[in-house]
Parts: structure tokens; C-alpha cells; sequence
């Protein structure tokens, strides 16, 4: 199975939004309520912002948001922060204990 | 507080076999309550998904590296490890561990090591 499709790169000024996309397959993101999105600073360990396609972590700024419809997924990123610039990873679940992770995004505050 | 740890060689011969552990404190993995996964990401390149394993044993892989992939665990030392068979070069990674939570989500993570296949 393919990487899911995620853009290359993001950028948006200071305190705008952003969207990112994921595009899947209705084998996994279509067909689960198991998406996962991910934030890893370069050089760091990649952290668990949103799972369950809505849900963050406590201690995950409410400035983080997912969705899904159909075979996509996305994250909006509100308020944009200097900090928040970063790469950012979808995955899903995909069945019989699959997995299947975005081939990620950079985003850049400009 | 959970943590995990990945230890093992970080440098591998090709046609050799890469092997790494991963040891858990704060919790028992043999409690049963999570399953444990491998996760890997190329130098520059993205995440992907190797395998998890829950503490009965019973194992699940990425189909495009079950042939070459295992992944057991060891509840008396709080241990889980993977291996990976015949390497080649696009097997350098930086390999993590990472708990899997409810709903599929890796909430947890090792720092990662970095396992390099060279002559």
C-alpha cells in the first residue's frame, strides 16, 4: 500500500491558518475512524498532536484541529505560531493491524 | 512516567541482520492494556510503520517488509525487539519504538537510533 498524500509544503504568516491535506483510500482513511497526526521539529522526536481524526492529547494546544470526509483527512493549524513551523505527519489505520503514515509536510512560518 | 528506550547496533553490514531493543519503564508491557510497534524514517525522508506486537506475542507487520521483519517481546524484562533479515543500504534509519493507545495513535516515543547499513 501507498504512503498516504500529504503536500510537500505549507507556509502562512503569523496568527493566519493553515490547512494541511490527506489523501487516502477507502481502504483506510475512508473506511476508519483512525486518523493520526503527528509534529516533528527537526531532529526531535515526532510527538501525537490529534488521534481519532478530532481528538488532541491533553496538553495539545486547542490551535490544532483535524478533520475528515470521505478518503481524506486534514489538520488546521489556527493562530499560526513561530513555533508551530515544523514537519507534519497523517497516518491511518488501513486494516488487518496496517498502518500507513503520510509521506509528510513542512510547514513554514513565513 | 512511560518510557522507552531503543538500544542496539548502529551499524550493520548488508545481508546482515539488524537487530534493536526497545525497554519500557514506568508500566508492564505484559499487562496487556497496549501493544508496542517499530517505526522507522530514513535520513531527510518521512515516517513508516514497521510492525507492532501485542504482549500475547501475536504480531503485525508492514506488508511490504513482513518477509524480512520479526518482532517479539520479552514481559519478564519489559522488553520488545525487532529484526530485520538481509539489509541493504535502504534500511538506514533512525528506527523508534512507541507505545500504540487506543484508536491506533503512538503516544509514546523513544528517542530513536540511528542504524547505519555499510561495508
Amino acid at each position: 500500500q501507498s504512503a498516504l498524500t500529504q503536500p510537500a509544503s505549507v507556509s502562512g504568516s503569523p496568527g493566519q491558518s493553515i490547512t494541511i491535506s490527506c489523501t487516502g483510500t477507502s481502504g483506510d482513511i475512508g473506511n476508519y475512524y483512525l486518523v493520526s497526526w503527528y509534529q516533528q521539529h527537526p531532529g526531535k522526536v515526532p510527538k501525537l498532536i490529534i488521534f481519532e481524526v478530532t481528538k488532541r492529547p491533553s496538553g495539545v494546544s486547542d490551535r490544532f484541529s483535524g478533520s475528515k470526509s470521505g478518503n481524506a483527512a486534514s489538520l488546521t493549524i489556527s493562530g499560526l505560531q513561530d513555533e508551530d513551523e515544523a514537519n507534519y505527519y497523517c497516518c491511518s489505520f488501513a486494516g488487518s493491524g496496517h498502518v500507513i503514515f503520510g509521506g509528510g509536510t513542512k510547514v513554514t512560518v513565513l | 512516567q512511560l518510557l522507552l528506550q531503543e538500544s542496539g547496533s548502529g551499524l550493520v553490514k548488508p545481508s546482515q541482520t539488524l537487530s534493536l531493543t526497545c525497554t519500557v519503564s514506568g508500566t508492564f508491557i505484559s499487562s496487556g492494556a497496549y501493544s508496542w510497534s517499530w517505526i522507522r524514517q530514513p535520513p531527510g525522508k518521512g515516517l513508516e510503520y514497521i510492525g507492532y506486537i501485542y504482549h500475547t506475542g501475536r504480531a503485525f507487520y508492514n506488508p511490504s517488509l513482513k518477509s524480512r521483519v520479526t518482532i517479539s517481546i520479552d514481559g519478564s524484562k519489559n522488553q520488545f525487539s525487532l529484526k530485520v533479515n538481509s539489509v541493504t543500504a535502504a534500511d538506514t534509519a533512525v528506527y523508534y519504538c512507541a507505545r500504540v493507545g487506543d484508536a491506533y495513535r503512538f503516544d509514546y516515543w523513544g528517542q530513536g537510533a540511528l542504524v547505519t547499513v555499510s561495508s
